[in-house]
């Protein structure tokens, strides 16, 4: 079974500039989860995805920060504009459901913003 | 609110010695409490976690940890390690029927550097 995939796994930008990443969750998962993991700190969670609707978007900041899920699969998420503060790994994970499944973790992307 | 506590943020220990890593967490409400560990350059992948009953929970790579209801703890063990157990480990807790769908609260990560 295919695991989370991530793409980029990689990206330097600039200050104020746009950046978009995406998500291929494990197939049959129908939770999807955006997480931010700040250097040294464990990871936070952006956004939670249940099929293509939102269940959390509470810690996701909106004013710059944007994530969808197109029927329900594949999801993107996009920063604009950046700020320096949001250097970090930013990761994706999915599960078949809530509660007591296992969440899956892709290998993250690596942001800079310089 | 809930929030997570790893008590120590790096543990240096000697290859086949036995080590703890310490978790705390405080919440209104019942939890799914949760251990993952983060290799260089890779994802997260759970090692182990407790849902109900037992409250010794044993994962994978030999890992297991103890669920303590009244000291709100939830310590991860191994009898001896290895040089390969080097990484990152994080503590995790869900709140049980939480609005915010089961999501994951992450400690800040305990580094365990196995050294030979």
């Amino acid at each position: 079974e295919a695991g989370v995939a991530q793409s980029p796994r990689y990206k330097i930008i600039e200050k104020r500039q746009s950046v978009a990443f995406w998500c291929n969750p494990i197939s049959g998962h129908a939770t999807l989860y955006w997480y931010q993991q700040i250097l040294g700190q464990g990871p936070k969670l952006l956004i939670q995805f249940q099929n293509n609707g939102v269940v959390d978007d509470s810690q996701l900041p909106k004013d710059r920060f944007s994530a969808e899920r197109l029927k329900g699969v594949d999801s993107t998420l996009k920063i604009q504009p950046a700020k320096l503060e949001d250097s970090a790994v930013y990761l994706c994970a999915s599960s078949r459901g809530i509660g007591t499944d296992t969440q899956y973790f892709g290998p993250g992307t690596r942001l800079t913003v310089l | 609110a809930q929030s997570v506590t790893q008590l120590d943020s790096q543990v240096p220990v000697f290859e086949e010695a036995p080590v703890e890593l310490r978790c705390n967490y405080s919440s209104s409400v019942s939890v799914y409490l949760f251990w993952y560990v983060q290799y260089p350059n890779q994802g997260l992948q759970l090692l182990l976690k407790y849902l109900s009953g037992s409250t010794l929970v044993k994962g994978i790579n030999g890992f297991e940890a103890e669920f303590n209801k009244s000291q709100t703890s939830f310590h991860l063990r191994k009898p001896s390690v290895h040089i390969s157990d080097t990484a990152e480990y994080f503590c995790a807790v869900s709140e049980i029927n939480s609005n915010s769908g089961y999501a994951l609260n992450f400690g800040k990560g305990t580094s365990l550097l196995v050294t030979p």
